[in-house]
């Protein structure tokens, strides 16, 4: 089955950088891109971005533009997220979730959906 | 681009939920719901508008009618509280949620 698990939480000061990571297993890692979410306490899901394993290309939300670099490990099935210049407003859960698109008759893209997520990483910035 | 949602909805057990998403020109795009409980990680309930997973209950169902996609949720029980998110796609902004919206079961 689908498995994405992600690293453990992390603490960091404000100013600093923070990489999570997302290993996938159950089935092929190219072949889906990797988004990831962030949900800060008692709010909603925020989207941060795309990255596709097989081209490298990625797209990042306008708000987390200049900050966010997502790449991969093709070796060993791993995303990673990482954003920098960290403030208290990123302290949040950032999840990795499995993209899957989908197209209409003709082959044009019609929209994407998440059918798998990891379990969650806390990223907490505190000085 | 934004997504509303009412921020809470009461039902009582064995009755219809509805929960609302809507949006400019959403109905141009298609619509996926989310569910999550405290301490969980969100699961797909719905995808393009009104297609179900395998392994999520038949009493989850989507609709989509003019800018408003509705997820609804028959003979609610306990174990459906939950909060509930909608999304949807679009090729200028990508991703987009809802604000979510919190179901009681009471």
């Amino acid at each position: 089955q689908v498995q994405l698990v992600q690293s453990g939480a992390e603490v960091r000061k404000p100013g600093a950088s923070v990489k999570v990571s997302c290993k996938a297993s159950g089935y092929t890692f190219s072949s889906y891109d990797i988004s990831w979410v962030r949900q800060a306490t008692g709010q909603g899901l925020e989207w941060m971005g795309w990255m596709n394993p097989n081209s490298g290309n990625t797209g990042y939300a306008q708000k987390f533009q200049g900050r966010v670099t997502m790449t991969r490990n093709n070796a060993i099935n791993t995303a990673y997220m990482e954003l920098s210049s960290l403030k208290s407003e990123d302290t949040a859960v950032y999840y990795c979730a499995r993209r899957v698109p989908y197209y209409d008759y003709w082959g044009d893209a019609q929209g994407t959906t998440f059918d798998s997520w990891g379990q969650g990483t806390l990223v907490t910035v505190s000085s | 681009y934004e997504l509303t949602q009412p921020p809470s909805v009461s039902v009582s057990p064995g009755q219809t939920a509805s929960i609302t998403c809507s949006g400019n020109k959403l109905g141009d795009k298609h619509v996926s719901w989310y569910r999550q409980t405290p301490g969980q990680s969100p699961v797909v309930v719905i995808y393009q508008d009104t297609k179900r997973p395998s392994g999520i209950p038949e009493r989850f169902s989507g609709s989509h009618s003019g800018n408003t996609a509705t997820l609804t949720i028959s003979g609610t029980q306990t174990v459906d509280e939950a909060d509930y998110y909608c999304q949807a796609w679009d090729s200028s902004t990508d991703v987009v949620f809802g604000g979510g919206t919190k179901v009681t079961v009471l």
